[in-house]
């Protein structure tokens, strides 16, 4: 039992790059979330899933799309990469969207020049 | 959206004493939860609140929900060395369709 994981674990993007980070689960959760972390703020979130095939935009959507590939994938796409997405992303999965407790992936951090 | 304050924002400690940090809301949240995070990882859950008044222990940690709904705090009784990291409290109110509101941390730091 993983809980959930993450790739890749680090990533260096130019400006104008894309690129799609992964992430899944094993404990068959609803609900799945994508965040953003920078330094000396909390987590943000940027988009989530509540059940599979739906996806809503969370506090900072801008810059990013999500697919909601199946129950236990979510993916986070970058389309355009730039300098200000240079951040640390966690993906999170819950048992439903009424369910307040999140479990965590160990994070991507991204970097982008 | 709700913002939560967290302080202390950092905290240095000897090895042994006792810690307390807490987070406040300008508005009622229904649920509290505390997750700690080690260097290069992510977050995970300590503990969960989910009824005023509530106070919870696991272990060495106790987390309180505070009566007026507004505030919880968490308290570390005689630190060690492995309790570094960062502390984040998280909430949902009533009309955030159960999302997570994050406090902006508090970093621990225990000398040996």
């Amino acid at each position: 039992n993983a809980g959930v994981t993450q790739t890749p674990k680090f990533q260096v993007l130019k400006t104008g790059q894309s690129m799609t980070l992964q992430c899944a689960q094993d404990m068959n959760h609803n609900s799945m979330y994508w965040y953003r972390q920078d330094p000396g703020m909390g987590l943000r979130l940027i988009y989530y899933s509540a059940s599979e095939g739906t996806t809503d935009k969370g506090e900072v959507p801008n810059g990013y799309n999500v697919s909601r590939l199946n129950k236990r994938e979510f993916s986070l796409r970058l389309e355009s990469a730039a300098p200000s997405q240079t951040s640390v992303y966690f993906c999170a999965s819950s048992d439903s969207p009424r369910s307040d407790t999140q479990y965590f992936g160990p994070g991507t951090r991204l970097t982008v020049l | 959206g709700q913002q939560l304050n967290q302080s202390p924002q950092s905290m240095f400690i000897q090895e042994g004493e006792d810690v307390s940090m807490n987070c406040t809301s300008s508005s009622i949240f229904n649920t509290w939860l505390w997750y700690k995070q080690d260097p290069g990882e992510g977050p995970v859950l300590l503990i969960a609140l989910y009824k005023a008044g509530e106070l919870t222990s696991n272990g060495r940690l106790t987390a309180q929900f505070g009566i007026t709904r507004k505030d919880s705090f968490l308290n570390i009784s005689a630190s060690i060395p492995s309790d570094v990291g960062i502390y984040f409290c998280a909430g949902s109110y009533a009309g955030s369709n159960y999302k997570l509101t994050f406090g902006k941390g508090t970093l621990l730091t225990v000398n040996p």
